[in-house]
């Protein structure tokens, strides 16, 4: 099916420990975007992909770093995590603006103990 | 800064019941607003997609309305069933980057 993909789907890491969770999307979208949801705090953007070959911070992006590997690939790494970044993880993309929507994949669910 | 409110923030309504979901926002310059559902421990499904040059849209028992100038959308639901029981997030899309901006969202449950 066509869409967005993420990998892994769960994790778990000790403080410190580093990982990167990897997206993938298959319908031609130029722009690409990680958020984090916590319980109370909604939907939060950390870094966001115009296009390929450019990546911008969004509204949390302390101790996170990102990748946009080519136009269907956007990874987001953590290089030492901390409980703090215990959350899920969604990747999504959007169709061109100013009338295209997002796609998002099924998240990854990310607990550092 | 855009800011998304959705009221209420949980919901119980008996099976049948038509139901309303509000959201508002505080920026009207916006591209389109799109409505999605969330299913416990799972992703986002979008519902809903509303130009900024739209009124409504609708599909199947849903019925999504945007006044822009007012910075409020609603979504309706006809004739709910305990399979709608999900969270409703609204979300705007606006300004530069074409950042999406969420409200918090609105947990419903349909009882039988």
């Amino acid at each position: 099916n066509a869409g967005v993909t993420q990998t892994p789907k769960f994790q778990v890491l000790k403080t410190g420990q580093s990982m990167t969770l990897q997206c993938a999307q298959d319908m031609n979208h130029n722009s690409m975007y990680w958020y984090r949801q916590d319980p109370g705090m909604g939907l939060r953007l950390i870094y966001y992909s115009a296009s390929e070959g450019t990546t911008d911070k969004g509204e949390v992006p302390n101790g996170y770093n990102v990748s946009r590997l080519n136009k269907r690939e956007f990874s987001l790494r953590l290089e030492s995590a901390a409980p703090s970044q215990t959350s899920v993880y969604f990747c999504a993309s959007s169709a061109p603006r100013p009338g295209g929507g997002y796609t998002f994949g099924s998240g990854t669910r990310l607990t550092v103990v | 800064k855009q800011e998304v409110t959705q009221i209420p923030a949980a919901l119980s309504v008996p099976e049948g019941e038509n139901l309303v979901l509000n959201c508002s926002f505080t920026d009207s310059a916006i591209y389109n607003l799109q409505w999605f559902r969330q299913d416990p421990g799972k992703g986002l499904t979008s519902l809903l997609l509303i130009q900024s040059s739209q009124r409504e849209q609708t599909s199947g028992r849903l019925n999504a309305s945007l006044d822009k100038s007012s910075g409020r959308s609603t979504l309706y639901i006809a004739a709910s069933q305990p399979g709608d029981s999900a969270t409703y997030l609204c979300a705007v899309r606006a300004g530069g980057g074409n950042k999406l901006t969420f409200g918090t969202g609105t947990q419903l449950k349909v009882e039988l």
